[in-house]
């Protein structure tokens, strides 16, 4: 594929339910971002990743918020016991390496809390 | 927090017609980059200027920056219906900080 996938499309969790959303990077992109979107708004930042390494977490909301790129390649965004307000639609980005560049963005999984 | 502001908020114009879209941002930047996003769909990429840039083109779009005013504006030129989007402008601090978009529509 030559674009970010992301799985599922869409997600539908009863509150407090743990979800995890799937992020498969372009082959090759060193870093991997994701982004948080409510309805309306501009995408707003979670975590970042340069392989493996997550080297910025600052806008992750809350500690039930978790994400991981074990091998620098697949990334995972856990939300455990999930809230009405975690429905948003979650976008995850890749680009090429370092800071500063194009990010390419997956079409992002709409989450929504019941 | 969202870092940068488009105006307006929501634009309706003809197809044919051109189409201009204003984003202010608080900080200084790396670069800027404007976003377009189809409903229910991901961002793509349109282009990026950098801090020392003061105007870029790509095809139909035209991006003016000013980094005194720290402000920048994206010119669609000859809309068509395609066109209809939203269209976010973000600040590249390593992570991208948006702004709450303008929604575009191209009447046929």
């Amino acid at each position: 594929g030559a674009g970010v996938s992301q799985s599922p499309r869409y997600k539908v969790a009863k509150r407090g339910q743990d979800v995890a959303l799937r992020c498969d990077p372009i082959s090759g992109h060193v870093s991997l971002f994701w982004y948080q979107q409510a309805l309306g708004q501009g995408p707003e930042f979670l975590t970042y990743f340069q392989n493996e390494a997550q080297l910025d977490k600052s806008g992750l909301p809350s500690d039930r918020f978790f994400a991981e790129r074990p091998e620098g390649s697949v990334s995972t965004l856990k939300i455990q016991r999930t809230q009405q307000e975690d429905s948003a639609v979650y976008l995850c980005a890749s680009s090429w390496a370092g800071d500063y560049n194009e990010q390419f963005f997956g079409p992002g999984t709409r989450l929504t809390v019941l | 927090s969202q870092q940068g502001e488009e105006d307006p908020q929501a634009l309706s114009i003809q197809e044919g017609e051109n189409a201009t879209m204003n984003c202010s941002y608080k900080t200084s930047i790396n670069n800027l980059q404007w976003y377009r996003q189809n409903s229910g769909r991901g961002l793509v990429h349109l282009i990026l200027i950098r801090s020392n840039e003061r105007e870029k083109h790509s095809g139909r779009l035209r991006v003016t920056l000013d980094t005194s005013k720290k402000s920048s504006s994206l010119l669609i030129t000859a809309s068509r219906a395609a066109d209809t989007a939203s269209y976010f402008c973000a600040t590249d601090e390593g992570q991208l900080t948006f702004g709450s978009g303008t929604q575009l529509t191209v009447l046929p």
